[in-house]
């Protein structure tokens, strides 16, 4: 079955560093997006991506965060200066459409900040 | 605001039992309906999707859907340990790609 995958599955970095979280979506979809999930939190939605743009972002994806597909596999997250509430679980996913029957998620990375 | 809300729990059943997972979303322009299953430390896997109101059954799943009532709802019959997991529900609203996840109910099924 396709999966997403995401690297690396575990990054620890020091406060103000910049981090690259990154995903390689299912071949054939078409959107793509960032999630997190800060411990014992919701999963909440960061940016869609769709055509080689933000097609929606939350309040949460602010300068700090950018996201970019630099080839055509690879669709990465940025995080320009990483402060300690960033340490979260990053989730990439992508589907086929918009209105797709659910999403498929990466298995995830998990970024501590310290 | 586009909250969707569950219990928290936990939710325990006994194995072999039917467990019933409630969620509640706020925009009536709410058009489709996801539950995903997440063990700890682990991604959400898509369970199952429901679009129109009444049940959609998979297996040992059932998804019901009322959207006058705003209310969505997961079985699990025949409950197994390996079903201990922490349930999303998740809406996707009329407006936007993205979803809006619910906080979770954790559910234990003991031997």
């Amino acid at each position: 079955e396709p999966e997403v995958t995401q690297t690396p599955s575990h990054q620890v970095t020091q406060m103000g560093q910049e981090v690259i979280l990154r995903c390689v979506p299912i071949s054939n979809h078409l959107y793509f997006y960032w999630y997190r999930q800060i411990l014992g939190q919701k999963v909440e939605f960061l940016v869609s991506f769709y055509n080689n743009e933000i097609s929606e972002k939350s309040e949460i994806f602010d300068d700090q965060f950018s996201v970019e597909r630099p080839d055509g596999s690879n669709f990465t997250l940025k995080i320009r200066s990483t402060k300690l509430e960033d340490s979260a679980m990053y989730f990439c996913a992508s589907s086929e459409n918009w209105d797709s029957d659910g999403y498929t998620f990466g298995s995830g990375t998990r970024l501590t900040v310290v | 605001q586009k909250e969707v809300e569950q219990n928290s729990g936990p939710l325990s059943v006994p194995e072999g039992a039917i467990a019933s997972l409630n969620c509640t979303y706020s925009d009536r322009g709410s058009q489709s309906f996801f539950w995903y299953r997440q063990y700890s430390g682990k991604s959400p896997e898509l369970i199952m999707s429901i679009y129109s109101n009444g049940d959609k059954e998979d297996g040992r799943f059932t998804a019901q859907l009322n959207k006058a009532s705003q209310y969505v709802s997961l079985l699990i019959r025949d409950s197994q340990p390996s079903d201990s997991a922490t349930y999303l529900c998740a809406a996707h609203f009329n407006y936007g790609q993205n979803f809006v996840f619910g906080p979770g109910t954790r559910l234990s099924v003991l031997p």
